[in-house]
């Protein structure tokens, strides 16, 4: 597979757990962010995205909490299971497009059997 | 099934030879993207195009080039002006511009031998 994982922040959760990762965005100004998984040799897929107006969304399994003041987001994905392996990975922009989004470097989360 | 196709899935190219990348989709959408995405990195974008004839460069334009003649189709050139050409090229698409939900391609892995 791609050697995007290089290097990147990893976290380890036990199958079943609950896992959290985290993320901090630079631009105070961006009012869009998205979270995206990419598995092995694959391209990354869109999981859900929040707008500035909230602080929280959830979707099927996971959830996304936005802190604006010190501009930190996070997915919480519940109960993990061996298909949650993969890098994870947000972009931060503003609701003018995906020209404008600026993404992050990824991390790695492993699923523990 | 609707997606994204690129290709080929891996390339090698001697310095100093131009190399074009396949995209095409079958989503009707209406914006592509080319990003680039080395180890532990973001993604980049490359270029993006809105509508048929017309793109735009993105923040790493230098040594690239591209064509919208057709919406299916977004082919990236990656010219022997590009320094650093060896990487993971990603095509993406999205419905519309102002969203940041893109549909990837499984990426091209160009390396210059």
């Amino acid at each position: 597979g791609e050697s995007v994982g290089l290097h990147l922040p990893t976290l380890s959760v036990q199958e079943g757990d609950n896992s959290i990762i985290n993320c901090a965005y630079s631009n105070s100004a961006s009012d869009y962010f998205i979270w995206y998984k990419q598995e092995s040799g694959k391209g990354p897929q869109f999981i859900i995205d929040i707008r500035s107006n909230m602080d929280k969304r959830q979707g099927q399994r996971v959830t996304v909490l936005l802190n604006k003041t010190v501009k930190h987001l996070s997915l919480q994905i519940a109960a993990t299971q061996p298909g949650d392996s993969a890098v994870y990975f947000c972009a931060e922009g503003l609701e003018g497009g995906a020209d404008g989004l600026t993404f992050g470097k990824g991390t790695h989360l492993i699923i523990q059997p | 099934d609707g997606g994204i196709t690129q290709s080929p899935k891996y390339l090698f190219r001697k310095e100093g030879q131009n190399v074009t990348l396949s995209c095409e989709q079958n989503l009707n959408h209406d914006a592509m993207y080319w990003y680039r995405q080395d180890p532990g990195q973001g993604l980049r974008l490359i270029y993006y195009s809105q509508i048929v004839n017309d793109f735009q460069k993105g923040d790493i334009a230098e040594g690239y080039s591209v064509s919208r003649e057709k919406k299916e189709s977004f082919p990236l050139t990656v010219t022997s002006a590009q320094k650093n050409p060896t990487a993971f090229y990603l095509c993406a698409s999205s419905k519309r511009r102002n969203t940041g939900e893109l549909f990837f391609g499984e990426g091209s892995r160009l390396t210059v031998l």
